[in-house]
């Protein structure tokens, strides 16, 4: 099994469709993150939960609600958005928030396109 | 605000060696790190500048002055494989990562 993995890898979506991104990391880890990757932008931290709390929600609209039930699973619930929001997802997980190195492991990516 | 400015495109040959260049301004420094990002794949960790110095990771190297504010990643006998987008990020004294948007390395014959 590989250290993260996303799932689907492609998603289209109506603006009123309601969906789920899935991320499962088989490292071990204690912080998971999402980020939204946009072309030809920096990477946007969206969330982070660590020990299953979350501890950063970078001002992220509503329509995207975050869910951790546990440390090695973590879930991005998708309602009413809007096309601006199509872009890469990314799901990334760290040995702990704030280490000393703090190299983070990422998935592939949820490719999401809203219509 | 804080701010990593990283080219956008870069150009080089096969064989060649390239440096791809990167600079920050943030609230404190906490380390940067190089990420590798083929296309349609995830991110990968390439290195961890935490002092002042050059880190050499095989063809890879990546090199850090504090005081500039200023880090680049050298990348040596290039090999078509090496075409990837490379990002730079920099953790700042909140120990939040900031990211720049990547620049993108187009290896040619």
């Amino acid at each position: 099994e590989t250290g993260v993995t996303q799932t689907p890898r492609h998603l289209v979506m109506g603006m009123t469709n309601k969906k789920s991104l899935k991320c499962e990391q088989h490292l071990g880890h204690n912080a998971m993150y999402w980020y939204k990757q946009s072309a030809k932008k920096p990477l946007e931290l969206m969330f982070v939960y660590s020990l299953e709390e979350r501890v950063e929600n970078n001002s992220v609209p509503s329509r995207f609600s975050p869910e951790c039930p546990n440390s090695s699973h973590l879930f991005l619930h998708l309602h009413t958005l809007q096309p601006e929001d199509s872009a890469l997802y990314l799901c990334a997980s760290s040995q702990d928030q704030a280490g000393e190195a703090g190299e983070l492991f990422f998935g592939e990516g949820s490719r999401l396109t809203v219509l | 605000g804080q701010n990593i400015d990283q080219p956008t495109e870069m150009t080089a040959t096969e064989g060649a060696i390239v440096q791809i260049n990167c600079t920050y301004q943030t609230s404190g420094f906490n380390g940067l790190f190089w990420y590798q990002q083929h296309a349609g794949e995830a991110p990968t960790f390439l290195s961890y500048n935490v002092l002042d110095g050059l880190e050499e990771k095989g063809r890879f190297s990546s090199f850090l002055s504090r005081s500039k504010g200023y880090s680049y990643l050298l990348l040596k006998e290039l090999q078509m494989k090496d075409s990837a987008s490379y990002l730079c990020a920099v953790r700042d004294s909140n120990y939040q990562l900031i990211w720049g948007a990547g620049t993108k390395l187009i290896i040619k014959p």
